[in-house]
């Protein structure tokens, strides 16, 4: 069975500062695909990165950056000199090949004080 | 750019009654989904749909529950008979077929608000 585990259910920083948010995945898949999304207060939901299981090469996207491990099923998500507009909750999804269906983990809500 | 639309924004229903949620997913994608979040929770796939049928369904998707493709554009969600406890934003998405590997990239609507009272 897939699963996904976001263990931080709340983080406040103040901003500037550097946040990290946890992501621990489970599948017996070995063609896999996690992702990160982002829910902003108005409720959509933002794509932010998808990355394969054959790819653990860290992605960095302005302040943004990702740390994919296989060995340790984890693929966290870090957010360098963070700013109010990054308040939001932030969810890890996972799919398999021809994947249809996605699961997602419980979420991690950030806030972000000025 | 191309998005996912759905409508209503917000629906208030009373219980028992049947609700449809639309959605028009971009244009080229094959693959559909609807995924539900109740307040404050995670976000819970329902279903799948390609080529016409369900292709995957969770146990949330029990019979008070259908899809359609009615023509070309439209993919709905009907709950035949609400209750209180379906309440919650659904979100519909679509994904790429030029992605053949189907990775489930997912675009998503901005959902629509379910209350049921």
């Amino acid at each position: 069975a897939q699963k996904v585990t976001q263990a931080q259910t709340e983080i406040s920083v103040v901003e500037k500062e550097d946040v990290t948010l946890d992501c621990v995945y489970e599948t017996r898949d070995t063609t896999y695909y996690l992702f990160w999304y982002k829910q902003p207060p108005s409720g959509e939901l933002v794509f932010l990165i998808r990355r394969n299981s054959f790819d653990e090469q860290n992605e960095i996207s302005g302040r943004y950056s990702w740390n994919f491990q296989k060995s340790t099923s984890s693929f966290n998500f870090t957010i360098t000199a963070s700013q109010v507009v990054d308040s939001a909750v932030y969810f890890c999804a996972l799919s398999g090949t021809g994947g249809f269906k996605t699961i997602f983990g419980a979420g991690t809500r950030l806030f972000v004080k000025a | 750019e191309p998005e996912v639309t759905q409508t209503p924004s917000h629906q208030v229903t009373q219980m028992g009654q049947e609700v449809i949620l639309r959605c028009v997913p971009i244009s080229n994608h094959l693959y559909f989904y609807w995924y539900r979040q109740i307040l404050g929770q995670k976000v819970e796939f329902l279903v799948s749909f390609y080529n016409n049928e369900i292709s995957e369904k969770s146990e949330i998707f029990d019979d008070q529950f259908s899809v359609e493709r009615p023509d070309g554009s439209n993919f709905t969600l009907k709950i035949r008979s609400t209750k209180l406890e379906d309440s919650a934003m659904y979100f519909c998405a679509s994904s790429d077929p030029g992605d053949r590997e189907n990775t489930g990239e997912l675009f998503f609507g901005e959902g629509s608000r379910l209350t049921v009272l």
